[in-house]
């Protein structure tokens, strides 16, 4: 089975950086995604990482480290409207999303 | 419309009643899915089809009934639910090539509550 482990909830400040982490623990590792999600609308993609090494895109970066089962999410310059929860999901050969618990992200002005 | 869409947006049913959430993806997407979002708990993964058959069904009550009729609908039929079914279930859809699955879309979500 898989595990998928991030931090309930953090609280940053607006223009500030904060890097949200996600463990996992899986076999037949191919991929994973972050996702982010407004209180009562959809989850929207965010990044993709499959290959070690971080991916940047604007003000969001993923992070991935096969051997250790981690990943973390950079946000920078934070604005009040990336208050959100944050979902990571990891996908395995032959096996469909599956996600972690998500973190809930306030930014405070 | 674009994306994927999802109706009714919220739906409220009785124990006894029967219902329908249906969803339509614009993307040309090959895989489809149901989930179920809880208070305080993970995206539940409840149905997979890829190119309209069933792939996967994680255990769910038989009170939880899909149907795909082409790849880009994806209906669930409720019955005899319990109270504790409320919850947003949301339908999100992919390409896949079986060996390789790529981001999914989801849709607004249904919100559901069962009295």
């Amino acid at each position: 089975g898989q595990n998928i482990d991030q931090p309930t909830e953090m609280t940053a400040t607006e223009g500030a950086i904060v890097q949200i982490n996600c463990t996992y623990q899986t076999s037949g590792f191919n991929g994973l995604f972050w996702y982010q999600q407004h209180a009562g609308e959809a989850p929207t993609f965010l990044s993709y990482n499959v290959l070690d090494g971080l991916e940047e895109k604007g003000r969001f970066s993923s992070f991935l480290s096969r051997s250790k089962g981690y990943s973390y999410l950079l946000l920078k310059e934070l604005q009040m409207k990336d208050s959100a929860s944050y979902l990571c999901a990891v996908t395995s050969y032959g096996q469909n999303f599956v996600f972690g618990p998500g973190t809930r992200l306030s930014v405070l002005p | 419309e674009t994306g994927v869409t999802q109706t009714p947006r919220h739906l409220v049913m009785g124990m006894t009643n029967k219902k329908s959430l249906k969803c339509e993806q614009h993307l040309g997407h090959n895989a489809m899915y149901w989930y179920k979002q809880s208070a305080k708990k993970p995206l539940e993964l409840m149905f997979v089809y890829s190119l309209e058959e069933r792939v996967e069904n994680n255990s769910v009550p038989s009170r939880f009934s899909p149907e795909c009729p082409n790849s880009s609908h994806l209906f669930l039929h409720l019955h005899t639910l319990q109270p504790e079914d409320s919850a947003l279930y949301l339908c999100a859809s992919s390409q896949t090539s079986g060996l390789e699955t790529y981001e999914q879309y989801f849709g607004p979500g249904t919100r559901l509550t069962v009295t």
